[in-house]
């Protein structure tokens, strides 16, 4: 089963940053399945990212996923007010099937 | 558009079955690689995958907790069902589900609150 570690577990940025989130696997990945979530309080988390790249529709552009093997990260090139928020990445497993959270990252106001 | 809503109650008692229901719209579950996930989150924590159900009426469940759960659907109805027994304070928490695949999960529901209490 493969385990995801998200770090760090809190950024400190202010609005304009950049904030780099890490998502590291605990085994390499051989497939793209790699997505990220993010969630404001109180609300339901929403797809940011599919297949470790691919902005989910409406996803503003200062949102970019790379990585592969066991690195992967989330860029948020110039953070606005409200993204300021808890960030997860995913992965899904074809086999044995199942799908796992990382703990997760919060990007809070400095 | 793709929407998905929980329901179920608020509160259940220890050692009591849970029974959850998504009722979802935008797409059939009928269709190859569709699916609805239930996912959860503990008060301040993180979420935690539980179980998906696809096309194929296959389901899938999470290792840690799949003698507990039970998923199944009613396409008819467009509605996806998950129980979880013995019920016990600890999986007090937001419970979520999501669709409309399970390589990703693109559109949550609001989530519905449960609590476990005598």
């Amino acid at each position: 089963e493969i385990v995801l570690t998200q770090s760090p577990g809190t950024l400190s940025l202010s609005p304009g940053d950049r904030a780099t989130l890490s998502c590291r696997a605990s085994q390499s990945l051989t497939k793209k399945y790699i997505s990220w979530y993010q969630q404001r309080p109180g609300q339901a988390p929403s797809l940011l990212i599919s297949d470790v790249s691919i902005r989910a529709n409406g996803v503003p552009d200062r949102f970019s996923g790379s990585g592969s093997g066991t690195d992967f990260s989330l860029i948020i090139s110039e953070l606005e007010p409200e993204d300021f928020a808890v960030y997860y990445c995913q992965h899904y497993s074809p086999s044995p099937p199942g799908l796992t959270f990382g703990p997760g990252t919060k990007v809070e106001i400095k | 558009q793709v929407t998905l809503r929980e329901s179920g109650p608020a509160l259940v008692k220890p050692t009591q079955a849970l029974t959850l229901t998504c009722s979802f719209s935008g797409f059939s579950l009928n269709t190859i690689g569709e699916s609805v996930s239930w996912v959860r989150q503990p008060p301040g924590k993180a979420l935690e995958w539980l179980a998906f159900i696809d096309s194929d009426d296959d389901k899938v469940y999470s290792p840690s907790l799949k003698t507990r759960l039970t998923i199944s659907r009613d396409t008819s109805k467009k509605q996806v069902v998950l129980t979880m027994t013995n019920m016990d304070p600890v999986d007090t928490a937001t419970y979520y589900c999501a669709g409309p695949h399970n390589v990703h999960l693109g559109v949550w529901g609001k989530g519905t609150t449960v609590t476990v209490s005598s």
